[in-house]
């Protein structure tokens, strides 16, 4: 079975430029989530989708960040314009609740180096 | 507002000891705790999650433990391997919000 697919794995930018980072879940996994990784850091909950619906992005910075999952599988996280602090490991993961368990599974992550 | 933290930071051990890393969590209402194991450049990789109802967990080498009472999980590794240095995470679900909490990791090094 496939895991959690991320692309870009590495993205390298300069400053105000806009970003895209695109994220499939594993198959039948309903939930979706980002995460923002800094160095040294454990990941930060970004956005959190149950199917189609964001039901959780109250920690995403909307004045640059947006997210969409438009028929409820994959998703894409945009950034626009990128700022230096944005540089940074951005990861999806994915879960579905089975018989009361809820474990997230993480891709790879796809690695941001804004200059 | 849950935190999670981990003691230590970093931690080198000869090949073959046993060791044990620490998690600490200050809101005892969590729904599970999940330890991840994280290679340098690398997504993370799942080892083992407690539900909240359950006491420890184990998998091979691993072992984790869960007191939700103290706020405390541990992981314990035996006759551990250079291939087990890598940066480990303990992250708990919050009840309610479905979201994972992070500590900022314990970076191991076995060492040959």
């Amino acid at each position: 079975e496939a895991g959690v697919v991320q692309s870009p794995r590495y993205k390298i930018i300069e400053k105000k430029q806009p970003v895209a980072f695109w994220c499939n879940p594993i198959s039948g996994h309903n939930t979706l989530y980002w995460y923002l990784q800094n160095l040294g850091q454990g990941p930060e909950l970004l956005i959190r989708y149950e199917n189609e619906e964001a039901v959780d992005d109250s920690q995403l910075p909307k004045d640059r960040f947006s997210a969409e999952r438009l028929k409820g599988v994959d998703s894409t996280l945009k950034i626009q314009p990128a700022e230096l602090g944005d540089s940074a490991v951005y990861l999806c993961a994915s879960s579905v609740r089975d018989r009361g368990i809820n474990e997230q599974f993480f891709g790879p992550g796809t690695r941001l180096t804004v200059l | 507002k849950q935190e999670v933290t981990q003691i230590p930071a970093a931690l080198s051990v000869p090949e073959g000891e046993n060791l044990v890393l620490n998690c600490s969590f200050t809101d005892s209402a969590i729904y599970n705790l999940q330890w991840f194991r994280q290679d340098p450049g690398k997504g993370l990789t799942s080892l083992l999650l407690i539900q909240s109802s359950q006491r420890e967990q184990t998998s091979g080498r691993l072992n984790a433990s869960l007191d939700k009472s103290s706020g405390r999980s541990t992981l314990y590794i035996a006759a551990s391997q250079p291939g087990d240095s890598a940066t480990y995470l303990c992250a708990a679900l919050i009840q309610g919000a479905q979201k994972l909490v992070f500590g900022q990791g314990t970076r191991l090094t076995i060492n040959p």
